[in-house]
């Protein structure tokens, strides 16, 4: 079946770098669009960013951009995320959803990392 | 940046209709998608495409579009339908995905 599981998350001190990673299975990885999606705690959903099929192009959400990279093996089914200079507010579960079709919704979504960033 | 507003919570008795809102400007022009999310759990995807349901998803589950407001109703409400619901659309003038700001749905 269709399934995307995240890893990586843990604590980390403001103003330095964690990876998160997103392994997917169950589908031709390598055709379709992929996102992150966090959640601050008891806080709604945001987009973070997006990469394409190919990984030819980035798109970012404007409360990451600079700061986050995100990057695709499809040789290895996996989507990765660099977060550099966290900040406090970065602090959230961050989800790995898969995009249908372009320019539409998420649909599967993996169950989650926390990411912690406090000193 | 295009805005999407939900009213924070909506509370219905079993065996009636829920209807969950979501503005935002002109939003009749876009295609909305809706997710369920329960307490601890991801997000699932119960309408996409204004009014779609994948499979698995209970007929009870429908959607609606038009001028500045989208609608999710759930009909004959379930005590399992208690969850958070989110409006989802894609805003091509920022090339952003954007997601509304959340209801959460009580089941009395």
């Amino acid at each position: 079946q269709v399934q995307l599981v995240e890893s990586g998350g843990g604590v980390v001190q403001p103003g330095r770098s964690l990876r998160l990673s997103c392994a997917a299975s169950g589908f031709t990885f390598s055709s379709y669009p992929m996102h992150w999606v966090r959640q601050a705690p008891g806080k709604g959903l945001e987009w973070v960013g997006k990469i394409s099929y190919d990984g030819s192009s980035e798109y970012y959400a404007d409360s990451v951009k600079g700061r986050f990279t995100i990057s695709r093996d499809n040789s290895k089914n996996t989507m990765s995320v660099q977060m550099n200079s966290l900040r406090t507010e970065d602090t959230a579960v961050y989800y790995c959803a898969r995009n249908p079709n372009a320019y539409s919704w998420f649909d599967p979504w993996g169950r989650g990392t926390l990411v912690t960033v406090s000193s | 940046s295009y805005v999407l507003t939900q009213p924070p919570s909506v509370s219905v008795a079993p065996g009636q209709t829920a209807r969950i809102t979501c503005g935002g400007n002109k939003i009749g022009s876009k295609s909305v998608h809706w997710y369920q999310q329960k307490p601890g759990q991801a997000p699932v995807l119960v309408v996409y495409d204004d009014r779609d349901r994948p499979s698995g998803i209970p007929e009870r589950f429908s959607g609606s579009n038009s001028g500045n407001t989208a609608t999710l109703t759930i009909s004959r409400v379930e005590a399992g339908d208690e969850a958070d619901y989110y409006c989802q659309v894609w805003d091509s003038s920022s090339d952003h995905y954007v997601f509304g700001t959340g209801t959460k749905v009580t089941v009395l």
